[in-house]
């Protein structure tokens, strides 16, 4: 069965920190994999996509970048963080037309 | 570009009660998938349901494809069934087009 893990469970950072978040997914050999946000309250913005390793997609950028080093893993980052990255991030896989999510990873920017 | 939207936007019941959530969207095809967001959690994918009829356990689903719409029915709801309900469908480049919601209170 695959797995889907985020880290960390949660972060408090200060504006104009770097961040990075990770997502790994175990059991599927070259997932498609996507990061999405959620403000509080709010509906889900997808930020980016990979289909295999070294290859990321935009989609809305909010100042974050990604990088997929290894086949499982998926890396959201920035250098400098806004108040505005506050929010839900989810991590989630694609399998043809379904998707699954991880726990996702709460970040509060003060 | 294809839309999502779901009603109602917010629907409160009673423990025991049936909720019956709706989905209309903008394509006729539709790959949809319904997902559940407890408050402050992640999203769980309950069904997916490109057409026809499709049940788990108090759940059934019922798309229509060529008249753009599916429901989520939640028969004899309980508090726990309480959160957020999203329905989604994919499009052409295997990208999730979301609504916005259907926040469901369940009370005792």
């Amino acid at each position: 069965a695959q797995t889907i893990h985020q880290w960390p469970v949660a972060e408090i950072k200060a504006v104009g920190s770097p961040l990075s978040l990770g997502c790994t997914i175990k059991g599927k050999s070259s997932p498609n994999l996507y990061w999405y946000w959620q403000a509080t309250g709010g509906t889900l913005q997808q930020l980016f996509y990979s289909i295999t390793v070294g290859q990321v997609e935009s989609v809305v950028q909010l100042n974050l970048s990604a990088s997929r080093p290894k086949d499982d893993q998926f890396i959201l980052s920035t250098e400098k963080l806004l108040l505005s990255h506050s929010g839900f991030y989810l991590c989630a896989w694609r399998d043809i037309y379904e998707q699954y999510f991880g726990p996702g990873t709460r970040l509060t920017v003060l | 570009g294809q839309q999502v939207q779901q009603s109602p936007a917010s629907l409160v019941l009673q423990e025991g009660e049936n909720a019956e959530l709706q989905c209309n969207f903008s394509s006729t095809a539709t790959q949809l998938q319904w997902f559940y967001q407890r408050p402050g959690g992640s999203l769980v994918s309950l069904l997916y349901n490109p057409s026809g009829t499709k049940h788990t356990g108090r759940l059934t689903s019922t798309t229509v494809t060529k008249e753009r719409r599916s429901s989520l029915h939640i028969s004899s709801s309980q508090i726990t069934d309480s959160g957020t309900y999203f329905c989604a469908m994919t499009d052409s480049n295997y990208q999730l087009i979301w609504g916005s919601g259907t926040k469901l209170i369940i009370k005792p």
